[in-house]
């Protein structure tokens, strides 16, 4: 297995443009979880899935954030009519669900830059 | 509210020196806790973790951590440190299917 992967790995983009992420969790796996990291903090959660059902989404995330996981296997993240203030580095988990609590695996990132 | 403190934002050791960084979280049940590393680049690594049982915690790359209950702490250590672990170290608590991370401490090794 590979691992968390995320796609694209870096993202600059114009202010007030839509930006899509892409993150492919560990197979078999069935929660995967979205997190937004900045400079000087620790990651941040958005929201998470188990399989196809998105169960909680943060504050944090507003109403120009929306994620899916149609199929229960990979999951996108888009950001509409980005703002300076979306520049982070986005990150994906994902982990297996079976007791009462699991351990979260971590992909690399997206680190979006919004000018 | 349930949170995680990590006291020191940088800590500079020597090579060969030991290491100890300091995590304290506020949560009303036994919590589940968390060490993470994140190298410049590179995504989060799961160092050690803390569920029940035996207090003292093994993990990889020769990191300890020890849950102490009644100082809310979980303090993660390694005897020697490597230049290879520069980096910056997150504690972190499991809460209702979420981690809550504290803010990070850097670590700079001297060589």
């Amino acid at each position: 297995d590979t691992g968390v992967s995320q796609n694209p790995r870096h993202k600059i983009t114009k202010r007030g443009q839509n930006v899509t992420f892409r993150c492919d969790p560990i197979s078999e796996h069935n929660r995967l979880y979205w997190y937004r990291q900045t400079l000087g903090q620790g990651p941040e959660f958005l929201t998470y899935f188990q399989n196809e059902a998105q169960l909680e989404k943060s504050r944090l995330l507003s109403d120009r954030f929306s994620a899916e996981r149609p199929k229960g296997s990979f999951s996108t993240l888009e950001i509409q009519r980005t703002e300076q203030g979306d520049s982070a580095m986005y990150l994906c988990a994902s982990s297996l669900m079976d007791g009462p609590q699991e351990t979260q695996y971590f992909g690399p990132g997206t680190r979006l830059l919004v000018l | 509210a349930q949170s995680v403190t990590q006291p020191d934002i940088h800590i500079t050791v020597s090579e060969g020196a030991s290491l100890e960084l300091r995590c304290n979280y506020s949560y009303g049940a036994t919590p589940y806790l968390f060490w993470y590393v994140q190298s410049p680049g590179q995504g989060l690594q799961l160092l050690l973790k803390y569920f029940s049982g035996d207090t003292l915690v093994q993990g990889i790359k020769g990191f300890e951590a020890e849950f102490k209950r009644s100082q809310s702490s979980f303090n993660l250590r390694k005897p020697s440190v490597h230049w290879s672990d520069a980096a910056e170290y997150f504690c972190a608590v499991g809460l209702d299917d979420k981690i809550i991370f504290g803010k990070g401490t850097r670590l700079h090794i001297l060589p």
